[in-house]
């Protein structure tokens, strides 16, 4: 079936630098996607959306970017923060798939001091 | 603004045995989430509620998991019996739209299968 999937498991990082998770999904007729952070312990969380009309949405230090020609979703952190070290989620949403919410497997973001 | 609460953050049973957890969302939300998530992998979506009615349950596992949430507000989710494989977080969330990629969760249920 289709699924939402990401490049790397772990992804280290310097304090200071920017960061930049990938995601790949495979279904086409998906036309939002969201990333979610979570914390050791917690439940995932919001952090930026975006649509499919969209190629580019910024937030505050974060940055997604959409390409539907190669079905790939990118998550840009800038400045990375020891607080960033998380687990990050893509997720899409697709009327096909009922307008369910559907994750992905997940990147490890560990920031080195 | 309070966020959704769940209870209990633990437990662990042996198998066969049934377990409840409880789930209160966030004032004002009409749909309701309850998620299952491995070890290592994403949330997997087993039923959403919008108030009382269900919308998608085609995850849920019926032979052994049900839940509900009566008066629209509060839902419990249930395993009977578990098996080693039910072990795993159980979260769960609310949003105020039904189809929405913006939910909120709650901290989770972690749940050990002996």
């Amino acid at each position: 079936g289709e699924s939402v999937g990401l490049h790397l498991p772990t992804l280290s990082v310097q304090e200071g630098d920017n960061s930049i998770i990938n995601c790949a999904y495979s279904n086409s007729a998906s036309d939002y996607f969201i990333w979610y952070k979570q914390e050791s312990g917690k439940g995932p969380q919001f952090i930026i959306d975006i649509r499919s009309n969209m190629d580019k949405r910024q937030g505050q230090r974060v940055t997604v970017l959409l390409n539907k020609t190669v079905k790939h979703l990118s998550l840009q952190i800038a400045a990375t923060q020891p607080g960033d070290s998380a687990v990050y989620f893509c997720a899409e949403v697709g009327q096909d798939a009922g307008n369910m919410l559907t994750f992905g497997g997940g990147t490890r973001l560990m920031v080195k001091p | 603004e309070a966020g959704v609460a769940q209870s209990p953050r633990y437990k662990i049973i042996e198998k066969r045995q049934s377990v409840a957890f409880w789930c209160n969302p966030i004032s004002g939300h009409a749909t309701l989430y309850w998620y299952q998530q491995i070890l290592g992998q994403g949330p997997k979506l087993l039923i959403q509620f919008q108030n009382n009615g269900v919308v998608d349950d085609s995850q849920l596992p019926k032979d052994r998991f049900s839940a509900e949430r009566l008066k629209g507000v509060d839902s419990t989710l249930k395993i009977q019996p578990a098996k080693l494989e039910d072990s795993a977080v159980y979260l769960c969330a609310s949003s105020l739209l039904v189809h929405s990629g913006v939910i909120f969760f709650g901290q989770g249920t972690r749940l050990t299968v002996v």
